[in-house]
């Protein structure tokens, strides 16, 4: 497997806050990444660490731990377009390629 | 700014034929490009790393005689499905990162070719 884990589904309310995980396994770690996915569409970047903490933009901020092998996004004050796939992934090799976890479907309701 | 075209959105073509996608970076040049591939409800798994002038790197049970990979310019990757079969209809997306940024930069992506094959 590619040893970056993150929940499958997740469902939360309009205007609320919610937190998506991230669990990761590598020998060589350089840069932990959240991208956002609609259906059919190509991922589009949120938010990256290269160290350890929180990093806030705007709505949306991600936190690192690296000796944790552990990261989250923080998405605030929801809205009905955050429903979309939300995707983690750790860079790694020489070129920094990008390995993606499962990705989790967050469906935000009324 | 690092806007990433890939051409074209989708094809359908037939079991047996070849197919062509073209992977450009508008206003950026980009000496490394990836190759994703996405089937339905899953996640975006790496297939190869494109490099400008050189030999793409496969990942691990990825063919390369199947999938060429050509990288001729700081602008443009192709990646050519040969003898395309069905299992090999999916969602492809080419990803880039600018000359001289840091390796620890996110990569920018195109928006992907979804490939069917009859």
């Amino acid at each position: 497997g590619q040893n970056i884990d993150q929940p499958t589904e997740m469902t939360a309310t309009e205007g609320a806050i919610v937190q998506i995980n991230c669990t990761y396994q590598t020998s060589g770690f350089n840069g932990l990444f959240w991208y956002q996915q609609h259906a059919g569409e190509a991922p589009t970047f949120l938010s990256y660490n290269v160290l350890d903490g929180l990093e806030e933009k705007g709505r949306f901020s991600s936190f690192l731990s690296r000796s944790k092998g552990y990261s989250y996004l923080l998405l605030k004050e929801l809205q009905m377009k955050d429903s979309a796939s939300y995707l983690c992934a750790y860079g790694s090799g020489g070129y920094n390629k990008l390995i993606f976890g499962a990705g989790t479907r967050l469906a935000v309701h009324p | 700014g690092a806007v990433v075209s890939q051409h074209p959105s989708w094809v359908i073509c037939k079991s047996g034929t070849s197919v062509k996608i073209e992977c450009r970076s508008l206003d950026f040049q980009a000496t490394t490009m990836f190759w994703y591939r996405q089937f339905p409800k899953q996640s975006l798994m790496l297939m190869a790393t494109s490099n400008e002038g050189s030999k793409a790197t496969y990942e691990q049970g990825v063919e390369k005689d199947k999938f060429l990979i050509n990288h001729a310019s700081l602008t443009l990757s192709t990646l050519t499905v040969t003898s395309a079969h069905p299992e090999d209809s999916s969602f492809y997306i080419c990803s880039a990162r600018a000359v001289g940024v840091p390796q620890n930069s996110p990569l920018h992506f195109g928006n992907g070719t979804r490939l069917t094959v009859t």
